[in-house]
């Protein structure tokens, strides 16, 4: 079975703060994703990266950086926390595959508060 | 506007109850993706259908691919309390790293 791991199911921080979230997976895939999760919003992509070292923006990458200096672990890190980051932020990896056959696999997500 | 549109945004059934659960793209679809997602967790995938008129089952859920409509359905039948959660679809639009969800659907089943 897949596994993507992220290190925090709840995390409390305080604006400012300089904040980690990470994410490994098992299963030797070469994408990697991170995604914020919002009511009414769905899921929207923060960064992702198909490669060490290589990364991509997404949709909403203001506010955010990424690291991937290890295949099986994707970092994401908030510079400086507000409070309009607080969310539930969603790691996800999946093979390098043919158009439409990439299966992403989802960590348990970690909730985010910035108070 | 959304690029994947779910509809109904919510949804209350009796235990029993078959239901549908319809996600619409406006763009070309070249892979659509269900997932399930229990309240503040991850989401757990459940089927991915790639060509139109495709139809997929797991246990009582099935989904259909209908490419011209560029729409997929979600059909779950004689429902479950363990049905219960938020449906999501996503799309591979252009790449593999261009995929979207659409904002899901929470299903709630009454015993």
């Amino acid at each position: 079975d897949v596994k993507v791991t992220q290190s925090s199911r709840y995390l409390v921080k305080r604006t400012g703060e300089k904040v980690f979230l990470e994410c490994v997976q098992d299963m030797d895939h070469e994408n990697m994703f991170w995604y914020r999760q919002d009511p009414g919003l769905g899921l929207r992509l923060i960064y992702f990266s198909y490669d060490v070292k290589m990364k991509e923006k997404g949709d909403i990458p203001e506010g955010y950086s990424v690291s991937r200096e290890k295949k099986e672990r994707f970092s994401l890190i908030l510079e400086s926390a507000s409070t309009n980051q607080t969310s539930m932020y969603l790691c996800a990896s999946s093979s390098q595959g043919a158009l439409g056959k990439n299966i992403q696999y989802f960590g348990a997500g970690t909730r985010l508060s910035v108070l | 506007s959304q690029e994947l549109e779910q509809s109904p945004q919510s949804l209350i059934v009796q235990e029993g109850k078959n239901l549908t659960i319809n996600c619409t793209s406006s763009k070309t679809l070249y892979g659509l993706y269900w997932y399930k997602q229990k309240y503040g967790e991850g989401l757990i995938f459940l089927m991915m259908l790639q060509k139109g008129g495709e139809e997929k089952s797991h246990e009582k859920i099935t989904a259909k691919l209908d490419e011209k409509k560029q729409q997929s359905s979600l059909h779950i039948t004689a429902s479950q309390p363990s049905h219960a959660g938020i449906y999501l679809c996503g799309a591979a639009h252009y790449n593999n790293n261009d995929m979207r969800f659409g904002a899901g659907t929470r299903l709630t089943v009454k015993p």
